[in-house]
């Protein structure tokens, strides 16, 4: 079965820090997607990137860069120079090749960026 | 106006009411989701909808059910709430790539939040 653990529930950083957020996963395919999804204070769902397990390349978009390692299972997250509008739920998903995009997410992490 | 459109936006309901939360789009996407945010445990999936004629169950589908009127529309009701079914519930849609079997990105509406006293 697919599981995904975001094992930081909060994170608090002061503006211009960098901040990783840790996502860990779970699956017996071979063939697999992962995403991350920001959740904002209105509460809508907003998608940020999708990698297949294919491609372990870190992708880097802005201020926004991943790490996708299949040996640890972990695709991370990383902010860099945070700013306030940061601040938000972060979540971490899985969809494995056969399940059609039924996306097992993660428990999300609450980040929260102080000026 | 937004692509994926759930109604009610806020709902508050009594225990053993019958609530339905309808879900449209116009993406013209086949596949449609109903999803169950909670604080602390994610967005888990109720049921999700391949085509019209396909419907599925997900990993809480106990007191919900769903009808896909149309491709375009997707609704899901709680027979007789319970306080436990105190949420915010999220509509979603994708469509998969040419040649693949798996999209994964899924366009969420703005969620219907729900609360059952």
């Amino acid at each position: 079965a697919q599981k995904v653990t975001q094992a930081q529930t909060e994170i608090s950083v002061v503006e211009k820090e960098d901040v990783t957020l840790d996502c860990v996963y779970e699956t017996r395919d071979t063939t697999y997607y992962l995403f991350w999804y920001k959740q904002p204070p209105s509460g809508e769902l907003v998608f940020l990137i999708r990698r297949n397990s294919f491609d372990e390349q870190n992708e880097i978009s802005g201020r926004y860069s991943w790490n996708f390692q299949k040996s640890t299972s972990s695709f991370n997250f990383t902010i860099t120079a945070s700013q306030v509008v940061d601040s938000a739920v972060y979540f971490c998903a899985l969809s494995e090749e056969t399940s059609g995009s039924r996306l097992t997410f993660g428990e999300g992490t609450q980040l929260t960026v102080n000026p | 106006d937004a692509d994926v459109t759930q109604t009610p936006r806020n709902r508050i309901t009594k225990t053993g009411k019958r609530i339905m939360l309808e879900c449209s789009q116009t993406k013209g996407h086949d596949r449609m989701y109903w999803y169950r945010q909670d604080p602390g445990l994610g967005l888990r999936l109720i049921y999700y909808s391949f085509d019209v004629k396909d419907i599925n169950k997900g990993e809480i589908s106990d007191g919900y059910s769903v009808s896909r009127q149309a491709q375009a529309k997707f609704s899901l009701s709680l027979e007789s709430a319970i306080p436990n079914q105190t949420a915010l519930y999220f509509c979603a849609t994708s469509d998969p790539p040419a040649g693949r079997l798996n999209t994964g990105e899924l366009f969420f509406g703005e969620g219907s939040r729900l609360t059952v006293l």
